[in-house]
């Protein structure tokens, strides 16, 4: 299993562009969330679905959307950055109890 | 609304001592707790978890305590080795059964 797959890596955005962030796993979890990490600091919960079809509202929503068509992908898409989103962003799957987190996107807004 | 915090954000330990590392909800009606370890550049990874029916949990190495009493967590590391050296969250399930909240998180650095 390869788990929880995230990309890009890395990316830099300019103002204004848009991008999504990809999430992809292959554990058959049906809860899936999105967070920001800023340095230094704890993770923010922005979206988290718990099955295909269904997405809500984590703590920090502005500024982005998500969708979950399959059980398998969560994208994260940021409509028009702002320098606000620089940050990390981790995808993470559950089967209810423990999460499994991906390796993270690193996104710079300039 | 409710919150997930420790006490200290960085500690330092020698190597083969025990490390303790604190932590603070404040909902009284959280379920279930998680503790996290994250090594630089890499996402969080699970090391143990608690239910709220329990005080006391033991793996490989650590031990995590829960006193509902008070509200607090604690994460214990025996023998503290240099690979434990990383940044250690809690984080604590909401009443509504499927979110997280996370702390700031404790760096822990493992002297030689």
């Amino acid at each position: 299993n390869a788990g929880v797959t995230q990309t890009p890596k890395f990316r830099i955005l300019k103002i204004g562009q848009s991008m999504t962030l990809q999430c992809t796993q292959d554990m058959n979890h049906n809860y899936m969330y999105w967070y920001r990490q800023d340095p230094g600091m704890g993770l923010k919960l922005i979206y988290y679905s718990v099955g295909a079809g269904i997405t809500d509202k984590g703590e920090v929503p502005n500024g982005y959307n998500v969708s979950r068509s399959t059980t398998e992908d969560f994208p994260l898409r940021l409509e028009l950055a702002a320098p606000s989103q620089t940050s990390v962003y981790f995808c993470a799957s559950s089967s209810g109890y423990e999460q499994y987190f991906g390796p993270g996107t690193r996104l710079t807004v300039t | 609304g409710e919150s997930v915090g420790l006490h200290l954000p960085t500690l330092s330990v020698q190597e083969g001592d025990n490390s303790i590392i604190n932590c603070a909800y404040s909902n009284s009606a959280s379920d279930y707790f998680i503790w996290y370890k994250q090594e630089s550049g890499k996402g969080p990874q699970f090391i143990i978890d608690i239910r709220s029916n329990m005080d006391k949990r033991q793996g490989q190495r650590v031990t995590v305590l829960l006193n509902k009493t008070v509200k607090h967590l604690s994460l214990q590391i025996a023998a503290t080795q240099p690979g434990d050296s990383a940044v250690y969250f809690c984080a604590d399930r909401d009443n509504y059964g499927q979110n997280f909240v996370f702390g700031p998180g404790t760096r822990l650095s493992v002297l030689p």
